[in-house]
C-alpha cells in the first residue's frame, strides 16, 4: 500500500526565514497531494494542494512543488511568521478516494 | 454555517469497556471519514462512508472497531473491549463530494484515554 514519509519531524526557524517540509510517497498512481495545518489544540485545515498535472502551485507565502518522477513533493513557506507555528501534514491519494498522511512536522517560528 | 462537530470531546474509560464516539458532519456532505491520531503520529485512516455505497472499512485495525452512518448524516464509531493502545484522538472529516480532491473538513476530535 501507499507509504508517505515526511521530513523533518521538527523544524525551528527564525521569523522571516523560509521553511521547507518534504514528503515522499510510494504509489506511482497517486495523483493528489494536499497539505494540512494543525494548530495546537485545533483541527487540521487544508492550506494548499497540488494535482499531478502541475509541478508547482503558489498561494501568497506558501507554495508546493511536485516531482512525480522522483515521487516527492514539498511545502515551502516564505517570510515565516509566529502564526505559522503548527504541525503540518502532507498526504497522498490512494485508491482514488482516500488519503494517506505523513507523520507530521512540528514547525516553530521563533520571534 | 456549522462545521463538523464531534462528541464527546474527551472520553476516559477503563480497559475492556466499550465506547461510542459521535460525528456530525457538515449538513449535506456526502462523504465521511474517520481517522485516528496517536501522539506524534500522522492521521491513520480508519473507515470511509461514500454516499449510498458500501463503506470502505479497510483501515479498521481490528474487529473490535466498527462504525455506522445513519441516514447519510451522523456517524458513530464504536470500539469494543477497549485496550490501552486504543488511546488516541479520533477525528472525523466530511466532504461535499466523493472525489478524493474534495476538501476534507475536520471535526475537533475526541480524545480517548483508556486506563
Amino acid at each position: 500500500g501507499e507509504n508517505v514519509e515526511q521530513h523533518p519531524s521538527t523544524l525551528s526557524v527564525q521569523e522571516g526565514d523560509s521553511a521547507v517540509i518534504k514528503c515522499t510517497y510510494s504509489d506511482s498512481a497517486s495523483n493528489y497531494f494536499p497539505w494540512y495545518k494543525q494548530e495546537l489544540g485545533k483541527r487540521p485545515q487544508l492550506i494548499i494542494d497540488i494535482r499531478s498535472n502541475v509541478g508547482e502551485k503558489k498561494d501568497q507565502r506558501i507554495a508546493v512543488t511536485l516531482n512525480k518522477t522522483a515521487k516527492h513533493f514539498s511545502l515551502h513557506i516564505t517570510e515565516t511568521q509566529p502564526e505559522d507555528s503548527a504541525v503540518y501534514f502532507c498526504a497522498a491519494s490512494i485508491d482514488g478516494n482516500k488519503l494517506v498522511f505523513g507523520a507530521g512536522t512540528i514547525l516553530r517560528v521563533k520571534s | 454555517g456549522a462545521g463538523v462537530s464531534q462528541s464527546p470531546s474527551n472520553k476516559v474509560t477503563e480497559k475492556g469497556k466499550d465506547v461510542e464516539l459521535r460525528c456530525d458532519p457538515i449538513s449535506g456532505h456526502t462523504a465521511l471519514y474517520w481517522y485516528r491520531q496517536s501522539l506524534g503520529q500522522g492521521l491513520e485512516f480508519l473507515i470511509y462512508f461514500q454516499g449510498n455505497s458500501a463503506p470502505d472499512k479497510s483501515g479498521l485495525p481490528s474487529d473490535r472497531f466498527s462504525a455506522e452512518r445513519t441516514g447519510g448524516s451522523v456517524s458513530t464509531l464504536t470500539i469494543q473491549r477497549t485496550q490501552q493502545e486504543d488511546s488516541a484522538v479520533y477525528l472525523c472529516a466530511s466532504t461535499g463530494g466523493l472525489a478524493v480532491t474534495d476538501t476534507q473538513y475536520f471535526g475537533p476530535g475526541t480524545r480517548l484515554t483508556v486506563l
